[in-house]
């Protein structure tokens, strides 16, 4: 079956800082790949979709300057958190779309556990 | 806007027992439907998936799920669960080329 992966799977960094997510679709290509936040005995929660070439869209109330969100190609998104802040802390996911090979399913990859001290 | 409801926050059930969980979507139109399953600490994993056809459908692990348009349900069954079956258990819906929807989530628990 497809195959998303993610890195890193677990970082922690400090207040302030920066840190890069990577998604990516390794046996398929992706015009389309999600990010999600995923809090503790909770459902997912849509954060932006990212479009190759294109601007994400980003869903309300989630900042996009905070949030950056790159897909420069049909197989690699990144997730960016500009500082950083302990609020930021969650497990953040992403999927890819699979249209071609799959029909229309989305892919998910194995998430990433953000700490913010 | 579209939205998924599962009816169950959390099941309990023994092993050998049979299993149901609810979901019901509120768009009228033509749908794709899915259940995803989340292991305890492992990622989201595609357990079966229905677009046209036989609305019975057959997935992995014995899962199967029956698509009922005129009950906008599409339904998560098992004859016998396990106590490996212990996951979280997503059901979501799409339009064709719009963003997914996923309900909130039904917790399974197996006690052996």
């Amino acid at each position: 079956g497809a195959v998303v992966s993610q890195h890193p799977s677990r970082v922690i960094c400090k207040s302030g800082t920066s840190v890069k997510i990577e998604c990516r679709s390794l046996d398929f290509q992706a015009t389309t790949m999600f990010w999600y936040r995923q809090f503790p005995k909770k459902s997912l929660m849509l954060m932006a979709t990212s479009n190759e070439g294109s601007k994400a869209t980003y869903e309300q109330g989630v900042e996009k300057d905070k949030f950056l969100i790159n897909h420069a190609s049909l197989t690699l998104s990144t997730l960016t958190v500009t500082s950083a802040h302990p609020e930021d802390s969650s497990f953040y996911i992403c999927s890819a779309r699979d249209i071609q090979t799959t029909g229309d399913t989305q892919y998910f990859g194995p998430g990433t556990r953000l700490t913010v001290l | 806007a579209q939205s998924v409801s599962q009816h169950n926050h959390h099941v309990i059930l023994s092993e050998a027992a049979s299993l149901e969980l609810g979901c019901n979507y509120s768009y009228g139109g033509t749908v794709n439907l899915f259940w995803y399953v989340q292991y305890p600490g492992q990622h989201l994993q595609l357990l079966l998936k229905y677009f046209s056809g036989d609305p019975l459908v057959k997935g992995i692990k014995g899962f199967e799920a029956e698509f009922i348009k005129s009950k906008f349900s599409f339904n998560l069954r098992k004859p016998s669960v396990q106590w490996s079956d212990t996951a979280e258990y997503f059901c979501a819906v799409s339009l064709y080329g719009q963003n997914f929807v996923f309900g909130p989530g039904t917790r399974l628990s197996v006690l052996p």
